[in-house]
């Protein structure tokens, strides 16, 4: 199993430009989830999906969009690039179940290595 | 607003001694808690997590206390060991949420040999 993976590693683009980034998951996980990483601020919602074809937004949706056309990807598209969406991206997996500790297997994400995203 | 806070950007630990890493909330409807680490370059990974019907789970080395009076939740890491340095994320779900975490800024611990 690769688990969830993403690429492109690492990308820069100017201003104004578009780009997908893309995830991956072989583990049959329901849910999907995209967060951006920037310094003092923790991890931050984008988007999320529970199943193929269902997607909402999270903490910071503006300028990104999401689709989920199968159980498997989920990318997310930058519609016209902006130096404030400088920061590192990681894209989630979980599935739903009980959990030992009593809450649902849903909370507990599994990460893709993250995409490190420079806008100019 | 930040509704998860970890008060302390770093941490330093000498090995084989205990770690304490903090974490308050201000939601009472977060109705689970979860830890997360971080090595550099790497994807968060999952350590360990709590319900908010209990107070305390053990796994191994790793132990988190759940304070829901306080909203403070803590991970306990005994003994401590050098491949334990990494950034240190807790996160809470919304109750009735599916599938959305809330996390905190982060601790960085360092574990000296």
């Amino acid at each position: 199993n690769a688990g969830v993976t993403q690429t492109p590693k690492f990308q820069v683009l100017k201003t104004g430009q578009s780009m997908t980034l893309q995830c991956a998951q072989d583990m049959n996980h329901e849910y999907m989830s995209w967060y951006r990483q920037d310094p003092g601020m923790g991890l931050r919602l984008i988007h999320y999906s529970v199943g193929a074809g269902i997607t909402d937004q999270g903490e910071v949706p503006n300028g990104y969009n999401v689709s989920r056309s199968t159980t498997e990807d989920f990318p997310l598209r930058l519609l016209s690039a902006a130096p404030s969406q400088t920061s590192v991206y990681f894209c989630a997996s979980s599935y739903s179940g009980l959990t030992t500790s009593g809450g649902t297997s849903t909370d507990t994400q599994y990460f893709g290595p993250g995409t490190r995203l420079t806008v100019l | 607003d930040q509704q998860v806070k970890q008060n302390s950007p770093s941490l330093s630990v000498q090995e084989g001694r205990i770690s304490i890493l903090n974490c308050d909330y201000t939601n009472s409807m977060f109705d689970y808690f979860l830890w997360y680490k971080k090595y550099p370059a790497e994807g968060p990974t999952f350590l360990i997590s709590i319900s908010s019907i209990k107070d305390k789970n053990e796994d191994g080395r790793f132990t988190v206390f759940l304070n829901k009076s306080a909203k403070h939740l803590s991970l306990h890491i005994v003994p401590s060991q050098p491949g334990d340095s990494a950034v240190y994320f807790c996160a809470a779900k919304p109750g009735g949420a599916t599938n959305k975490l809330i996390f905190g800024t982060g601790t960085l611990l360092a574990v000296q040999p």
